[in-house]
């Protein structure tokens, strides 16, 4: 496999569940993101992991909660959620985490919370 | 003011036209610049960086106005399969601040 590869592809969650989202990267990356995207609004950053150690928190509540074991490995542990949390949950990887080499992202988790 | 602002169109283009979108953003150090293409229901991949003294890549030219603090892409000769959204990128304190996205039709 090459590339970042996102699981699952497709999610429906009631507001009481717990889930996880989870992406791995085959690109030798070290740095790794979290992005939520909503109908008709910009990609918005929520986490950045740099070598493994997370370096951008971007005012996120606490019921989503990001996990980096590896730099390789990147989740993204749900609970509680609310239905305005329905959304397409992109993970990127990058050569660095300063924002200059280019993003990858994988296909992205479509979520629905219920 | 939003920090990077898009025309979401959509844009409805026959064949072979030629396009163009602008995008402006609102703070003056931003450091670089790029467009995404984000097919429907896909991800965004890079399309191109902006440098300062303008770029081309085929069909697409890109160019950054320092100045006016926008960044355009160009389209030349239209193709079915460049339908799309266009995404405005801007780096910020190495932040990645995205556009809302342009989305662009061509048709037959």
């Amino acid at each position: 496999e090459t590339g970042v590869t996102q699981t699952p592809r497709h999610l429906v969650m009631g507001m009481t569940n717990k889930k996880s989202l989870k992406c791995e990267q085959h690109l030798g990356h070290n740095a790794m993101y979290w992005y939520k995207q909503s109908a008709k609004k910009p990609l918005e950053l929520m986490f950045v992991y740099s070598l493994e150690e997370r370096v951008e928190n971007n005012s996120v509540p606490s019921r989503f909660s990001p996990e980096c074991p590896n730099s390789s490995h990147l989740f993204l542990h749900l609970h509680t959620l609310q239905p305005e949390d329905s959304a397409l949950y992109l993970c990127a990887s990058s050569q660095d985490g300063t924002g200059v080499s280019p993003l990858h992202f994988g296909n992205g988790t479509r979520l629905t919370v219920t | 003011r939003k920090e990077v602002e898009q025309d979401p169109g959509p844009f409805n283009v026959p064949e072979g036209a030629t396009v163009a979108f602008n995008c402006t953003y609102s703070n003056s150090a931003s450091q670089s610049f790029f467009w995404y293409r984000q097919d429907c229901r896909k991800e965004p991949k890079l399309l191109m960086s902006v440098y300062s003294s303008g770029n081309e890549d085929g069909r697409f030219t890109a160019q950054l106005n320092r100045a006016s603090q926008y960044i355009s892409l160009l389209i030349r000769d239209s193709k079915l399969s460049d339908s799309a959204t266009y995404l405005c990128v801007v780096r910020n304190t190495g932040k990645l601040i995205f556009g809302q996205g342009t989305t662009l039709q061509v048709k037959p």
